[in-house]
């Protein structure tokens, strides 16, 4: 009973460098979410997708990339490391769009780009 | 401006003893109000959903209220153990499915022995 897995847990880049997280969920999920967390914020919707093959912008989506050609596999990438992309970024994924649909997460990824 | 405010940002309390958590939002219009669980190092675990007609949910030890005519909620934990030892997150989602979520920074709890 995995759920939301996200991989790899812990990353360090260089500036400029790119790299690509992956979060995968076993639940049957149309819909998946990426967040990132930063110290004294609340989590921050980078972008989502509301079922295979389509993906949207969320609150801060500049300087990353998504793709979802697997309804159970949803990809965050970085073309371009910059320091200001230090962050926890957590993967979510839900059976439908909200009014008290359940979400679920994963165990999140440290990203740190020196 | 949407917005989750907690209350307070961090708190200290013994094993065994009961506290309050607040939560304070101005999103408008109110769908729902969640509030997590987040250990250190994990992801955010739901403790419990409530919509606008709902006052109070209890999961366990666990009690939240929901005034939605002051917008505010809080989260009562009962009988503090150990484990308990996590950071709360409130979370208010407004209209327009999930991709509508406010996440409030959180109410990091030490619970000691």
């Amino acid at each position: 009973n995995a759920g939301v897995t996200q991989t790899p847990k812990f990353r360090v880049l260089k500036t400029g460098q790119s790299m690509t997280l992956l979060c995968a969920q076993d639940m049957n999920h149309e819909y998946m979410y990426w967040y990132r967390q930063d110290p004294g914020m609340g989590l921050r919707l980078i972008h989502y997708s509301v079922g295979e093959g389509t993906t949207a912008k969320g609150e801060v989506p500049d300087g990353y990339n998504v793709s979802r050609l697997k309804k159970q596999n949803f990809l965050l990438g970085l073309e371009s490391a910059a320091p200001s992309q230090t962050s926890v970024y957590f993967c979510a994924s839900s059976s439908g769009p909200g009014e008290g649909t359940e979400a679920f997460f994963g165990q999140g990824t440290r990203l740190t780009v020196v | 401006k949407n917005q989750v405010e907690q209350s307070p940002q961090s708190l200290i309390i013994l094993e065994g003893k009961n506290c309050t958590l607040q939560c304070n939002y101005t999103v408008s219009p109110f769908s729902n109000l969640r509030w997590y669980k987040q250990d250190t190092g994990r992801g955010p675990v739901s403790l419990t959903i409530m919509t606008f007609s709902e006052n109070t949910k209890s999961n366990g030890r666990y009690t939240a209220t929901l005034d939605a005519d002051t917008k505010q909620s809080s989260l009562h934990i009962t009988a503090s153990q150990l484990s308990d030892s996590a950071s709360y997150i409130c979370v208010v989602s407004g209209s327009g499915g999930y991709n509508k979520l406010i996440f409030g920074a959180g109410t990091r709890l030490a619970v000691h022995p």
